[in-house]
C-alpha cells in the first residue's frame, strides 16, 4: 500500500532550527511536496523536490533522498508565525498526491 | 504566483438545503481540480478529482449523488452539496493543478455549517 509517515507534533523555540522528517512508500514516484497549513486555513505550497538533494528557499529548505524514500523540511530562524501544520505529500506514478497526516509545529518564545 | 479563488468562504444554512461552492483558477488553466474535506484537527481528506470536460472520480465512501462536481471549463469547478445535513458541516477546500507534475494550489476553503 501507499503510505506517508511524519511525526504528529513537534515543539521548537523561537529563533532555533527544526527539521521535520517524512518517509514515504508509493507506487512509483514523481516528486514530493511540502505544504504549510495554519489552523483554520487552507494549505499553501512550500516546496517540490523530485531530484535528490537540498533545495533552499529563504528560511525554509527541503531535502529528498529517493533511494531512502525520505524527505525533510528544515526551518531556520523560527518565528512565532511558523506555528502551523506541515504536510508532506508524495506524487505517485498516476500523479496522485498521497498525503501525510501532517506535523503540528508549536513554536515557543 | 498561481491563484485559486474559492467562493463562498462561509455558508450557514438549514438542513435540507443544497449548497454550491465555486473554485476558480485565476491565472492559469487547471487541467485537474481536487475537492477536499477537513474536519477539525483532522487530516485533509480527498473527496474527488475532476478533469475538465469529464466526470469526476470519487474516493471510496464519498457519495457521488450527494456531492455533485462539475468541471465545465479549464478555470472553473463547482461542488454542490445536495440536501445538506448537519453531519456535512465541515471545511471544504478545492485545489487546482496546471502542468504535470506540478503543485496543487489551494483555494481559501469554504466553511459549511448546516443547522
Amino acid at each position: 500500500g501507499q503510505n506517508i509517515d511524519q511525526p504528529t507534533e513537534m515543539t521548537a523555540t523561537e529563533g532555533a532550527i527544526v527539521q521535520i522528517n517524512c518517509t514515504y512508500q508509493t507506487s512509483g514516484f514523481n516528486g514530493l511536496f511540502w505544504y504549510q497549513q495554519h489552523a483554520g486555513e487552507a494549505p499553501t505550497f512550500l516546496s517540490y523536490n523530485v531530484l535528490d538533494g537540498l533545495e533552499e528557499k529563504g528560511r525554509f529548505s527541503s531535502f529528498l533522498s529517493r533511494s531512502k524514500g525520505y524527505s525533510y523540511l528544515l526551518l531556520k530562524e523560527l518565528q512565532m508565525k511558523d506555528s502551523a501544520s506541515y504536510l508532506c505529500a508524495a506524487l505517485d506514478s498516476n500523479y496522485q498526491l498521497i498525503w501525510g497526516a501532517g506535523t503540528k509545529l508549536i513554536i515557543k518564545p | 504566483g498561481a491563484v485559486v479563488s474559492q467562493h463562498p468562504s462561509w455558508v450557514i444554512c438549514k438542513s435540507g438545503t443544497s449548497v454550491k461552492i465555486e473554485c476558480r483558477s485565476l491565472d492559469f488553466q487547471a487541467t485537474t481540480m481536487f475537492w477536499y474535506r477537513q474536519f477539525p484537527k483532522q487530516s485533509l481528506m480527498l473527496m474527488a478529482t475532476s478533469n475538465e470536460g469529464s466526470k469526476a472520480t470519487y474516493e471510496q465512501g464519498v457519495e457521488k449523488d450527494k456531492f455533485l462536481i462539475n468541471h465545465a471549463s479549464l478555470t472553473l469547478s463547482t461542488l454542490t452539496v445536495t440536501s445538506a445535513h448537519p453531519e456535512d458541516s465541515s471545511f471544504y477546500i478545492c485545489s487546482a493543478r496546471g502542468r504535470i507534475p506540478g503543485p496543487q494550489h489551494f483555494g481559501d476553503g469554504t466553511r459549511l455549517s448546516i443547522l
